[in-house]
């Protein structure tokens, strides 16, 4: 079976913090991808990030960067220099065939 | 320009009504999907649809019936609506459909049933 859990329900940090929202996954499937989906409040959801079971190389994209690790099944995602326009909610999925999502992370970044 | 196009975006309705959402994608994806969004915000898929065909079918009353014309389209029909149906429906497609294809998102509908 196939389970992501976000443990963080809900983070709030004051914009310019940096803050990571964790991600642990459960498979048995040697092979799945990992992604992250950023939902703003206007409702859409935004795709940011996909990554194989077999690259655990770190990715840096601007402000946000992902940090696979599959000793510890973690696929977290920081945000440096966090600013307003990142307040969202954020969420992590899994797929191995069909994708499956965690319960979602709210961020709130104040000005 | 729009992708992955759902209508209507707002469908507020009674107890015991019928009624569809479209779903229309031009980014000449192979496969679709309907997502239910609840109120604490949980995703969960319903059906996925590779070139009009069910590929999963998740453990969804059958008062709710997919149907795609063709393999831009898919559109979700529920009978008989009940309260506990309001929530947010996604579609979304894929190119492939294969475990590693990123999912793009319509902009959702919100389903309110009085």
């Amino acid at each position: 079976a196939q389970k992501v859990t976000q443990a963080q329900t809900e983070i709030s940090v004051v914009e310019k913090e940096d803050v990571t929202l964790d991600c642990v996954y459960e498979t048995r499937d040697t092979t799945y991808y990992l992604f992250w989906y950023k939902q703003p409040p206007s409702g859409e959801l935004v795709f940011l990030i996909r990554r194989n079971s077999f690259d655990e190389q770190n990715e840096i994209s601007g402000r946000y960067s992902w940090n696979f690790q599959k000793s510890t099944s973690s696929f977290n995602f920081t945000i440096t220099a966090s600013q307003v326009v990142d307040s969202a909610v954020y969420f992590c999925a899994l797929s191995v065939g069909d994708m499956r999502f965690g319960a979602g992370t709210r961020l709130t970044v104040k000005p | 320009d729009t992708a992955v196009s759902q209508t209507p975006k707002y469908l507020v309705t009674q107890m015991g009504n019928d009624k569809s959402i479209k779903c229309e994608q031009n980014l000449g994806h192979d496969t679709m999907y309907w997502y239910k969004q609840d109120s604490k915000k949980f995703l969960k898929i319903m059906f996925s649809y590779n070139n009009k065909e069910l590929i999963i079918n998740e453990t969804v009353p059958n008062r709710f019936s997919p149907k795609s014309p063709d393999k831009a389209h898919l559109n979700l029909h529920i009978n008989s609506l009940e309260l506990g149906d309001s929530a947010v429906y996604f579609c979304a497609s894929s190119q492939v459909g294969t475990r590693g294809d990123p999912l793009h998102f319509g902009n959702g509908t919100r389903l309110t049933v009085t």
